[in-house]
């Protein structure tokens, strides 16, 4: 079963790129790594999914290297709304177990 | 959609009472799951439904824990009897497509339960 780790916390002030990285060392071969967005008092929000090497959509990129044992989520030019603790996720497409990572809370300071 | 609704939002029960955290899931969705928030252990999958079907309920932590789905647009999370320690945000997510556990997921709001 695969287990992921992340830190705990990371800082920043708004403008600046903000990269997040999430420890899978026991990720299965069909395992997908999505990430999401926890605002306190609400359930998480979809971020962004990948498999393999990079993805982007309209508010972050995916990196994902070659022996996907980790992911880094990347937020570009981060404001203060996006402060927040971002999960990675961690699905194994034959059991279908999932395992959400420790969480990373982000602030983000003016 | 009104998304994924979950009722009540908050539960304050004392300790060997029967709680049952009730959950919609958005329609058309063919997958549901609930998970548990503590700080503790974060987040949590407790069970996992498709097409009403459980899948996966390995998380269930005690016989004490029950979910049911008798229809595409409801479930329900039984615990009976409650103890101290299950108190614990418990969020209900669904999702789109079924069997692929990690597609994305919409949460609902959750349910703050407190045990006494």
């Amino acid at each position: 079963l695969a287990k992921t780790t992340q830190p705990i916390s990371m800082d920043s002030y708004e403008g600046q790129e903000v990269n997040i990285t999430c420890s899978h060392n026991n990720i299965a071969t069909n395992d997908y790594i999505t990430w999401y967005q926890q605002f306190p008092s609400q359930g998480p929000r979809f971020i962004i999914q990948g498999y393999k090497t990079k993805v982007t959509n309209e508010v972050a990129s995916l990196f994902i290297p070659a022996d996907r044992k980790s992911s880094t989520l990347s937020l570009p030019r981060v404001s203060l709304s996006d402060t927040a603790v971002y999960y990675c996720l961690v699905g194994d497409y034959n059991t279908d177990k999932l395992i959400f990572g420790t969480g990373t809370r982000l602030q983000v300071f003016p | 959609d009104a998304g994924v609704i979950q009722s009540p939002r908050h539960e304050v029960t004392e300790m060997g009472q029967e709680v049952t955290l009730r959950c919609k899931p958005i329609s058309g969705h063919n997958s549901l799951f609930w998970y548990r928030q503590t700080m503790m252990r974060g987040l949590e999958l407790l069970i996992y439904f498709n097409n009403n079907v459980p899948i996966d309920d390995s998380g269930m932590p005690e016989d004490r824990f029950s979910a049911k789905m008798p229809n595409a647009s409801f479930s329900t999370l039984k615990i009976q009897p409650s103890e101290p320690r299950d108190s614990a945000v418990y969020f209900c997510a669904s999702s789109l497509v079924s069997g692929r556990a990690a597609n994305e997921q919409f949460f609902g709001p959750g349910t703050r339960l407190t045990v006494l």
